[in-house]
């Protein structure tokens, strides 16, 4: 069984400031990871994943996020953010022991980052 | 990247009718499907997998006669409130995998009146 658990369920910073969203995951076996962005009464849109590979991940928006395997973490940053960056961010994580298809996510609580003009 | 579209977005329907929820995936195959369903201001919750081909696997706690699923072919999965209640209004969003990666739709405002 997986959890992920995202220490901060509300981030208000001002507008062109830097921000980390915090996400901590547990697993028995290896995970993909994954942040998503939700606009309001919208789906979810990927934002980065982490599957393999270089521990540090770039995403769209200037969102990048790093896998810290000791620490099992997986925080979001953005050296500036902007009145659009305000949204719902959910982190997640899938076991990809599971077989071909599958991936089903296990989705921490989301934060919510509010930017300030 | 990979494309997941439902429809309807939204839908207004009286207590006692059911409604049905279709979602596609548009440029790429997929034989499973998640539902999800989110309370306001809350995680996504999933409800069930849809599997093309078979029945689908619910979560517990989620009765099935109530939401039926079927995936009837590899791009389009349905998902139906029977005798829908003021208490199923929510946002329902389905998800399809490719290339180790969950897509999201828009999702479906279902209020029940």
């Amino acid at each position: 069984a997986q959890s992920v658990t995202q220490l901060d369920s509300q981030v208000p910073v001002f507008e062109e400031a830097p921000v980390e969203l915090r996400c901590n995951y547990s697993s028995s076996v290896s995970v993909y990871l994954f942040w998503y962005v939700q606009y309001p009464n919208q789906g979810l849109q990927l934002l980065l994943k982490y599957l393999s590979g270089s521990t540090l991940v770039k995403g769209i928006n200037g969102f990048e996020a790093e896998f810290n395997k000791s620490q099992t973490s997986f925080h979001l940053r953005k050296p500036s953010v902007h009145i659009s960056d305000t949204a719902e961010y959910f982190c997640a994580v899938s076991d990809h022991s599971s077989g071909a298809g599958s991936y089903q996510l296990t989705f921490g609580k989301g934060t919510k980052l509010s930017v300030i003009p | 990247g990979a494309v997941v579209s439902q429809h309807p977005s939204w839908v207004i329907c009286k207590s006692g009718t059911s409604v049905k929820i279709e979602c596609r995936s548009l440029d790429f195959q997929a034989t499973t499907m998640f539902w999800y369903r989110q309370f306001p201001k809350q995680s996504l919750m999933l409800m069930a997998t849809s599997n093309e081909g078979s029945k689908a696997t619910y979560e517990q706690g989620v009765e099935k006669d109530k939401f039926l699923i079927n995936h009837a072919s590899l791009t389009l999965s349905t998902l139906t409130v029977t005798s829908a209640h003021p208490e199923d209004s929510s946002f329902y969003i389905c998800s399809a995998p490719s290339a180790s990666t969950q897509y999201f739709g828009p999702g479906t405002r279902l209020t029940v009146l």
